[in-house]
């Protein structure tokens, strides 16, 4: 059974387009988080829900508006694709946000690539 | 926000014990330390986590001084399969932060 899973996998599109990256997690948390990994492996967060409560919102551009249907869902949206948001987009979920000892779970993530 | 610091890369061959170090100078009472692992082309996963001394589980070691600012991750007998990104991390009752990690290249 896949923890936290994200689709699609790979997503080509066009400079300009709306697309959207869906997650799923199945573990039960009430928390779930999306980052973006850049070409030298930074990973940041951008956004986290906890119980469908948008909690953190980092400096992301509002093209980026992330969606929560429910507690197990966390989909991004993207508006108006630019070059630089060619990255790898990973969802994760965890039990408890800010709780020190919280591990987060990761799906496998969406590479993105604007042409 | 307790920032860390980690190298960049680190490369090591088959069988040696590989030694990750992490500063983190301004770490608060309540934080603990996380590592995680990525492999290529996958999300990353928790490996490890400690508050002070030493932890030990099937993967890793993490070894924390008694001031806790800084750990090391120690990789016993290292693989070609242990080939991967690790992140440190400090968790508290603020955002985890990941950054770049460092990345671990094992040669034959």
């Amino acid at each position: 059974d896949t923890a936290v899973s994200q689709t699609p996998k790979y997503l080509v599109t066009q400079m300009g387009n709306d697309k959207s990256i869906k997650c799923e997690q199945n573990l039960g948390h009430d928390t779930m988080y999306w980052y973006k990994q850049d070409s030298k492996k930074f990973l940041k967060i951008m956004f986290s829900y906890n119980n469908k409560e948008l909690i953190i919102n980092e400096t992301v551009p509002n093209r980026f508006s992330p969606k929560s249907p429910d507690k197990a869902h966390l989909n991004l949206h993207i508006n108006s694709l630019e070059l630089g948001d060619s990255a790898v987009y990973f969802c994760a979920s965890s039990h408890m946000i800010r709780d020190p000892q919280e591990t987060q779970y990761f799906g496998p993530g969406t590479r993105l690539l604007v042409l | 926000l307790a920032k860390t610091t980690q190298p960049i890369s680190m490369d090591s061959y088959e069988g040696q014990e590989v030694n990750i170090t992490c500063s983190h100078n301004n770490i608060a009472t309540n934080d603990y330390i996380t590592w995680y692992q990525q492999f290529p082309s996958q999300g990353p996963r928790f490996i490890i986590q400690g508050y002070k001394t030493k932890v030990t589980n099937e993967v890793a070691s993490l070894f924390i001084p008694a001031d806790r600012k800084s750990s090391t991750l120690s990789l016993p007998r290292v693989s070609l399969s242990d080939t991967a990104v690790y992140y440190c991390l400090v968790v508290g009752s603020y955002i985890p932060t990941f950054g770049r990690g460092t990345s671990l290249i094992v040669h034959p």
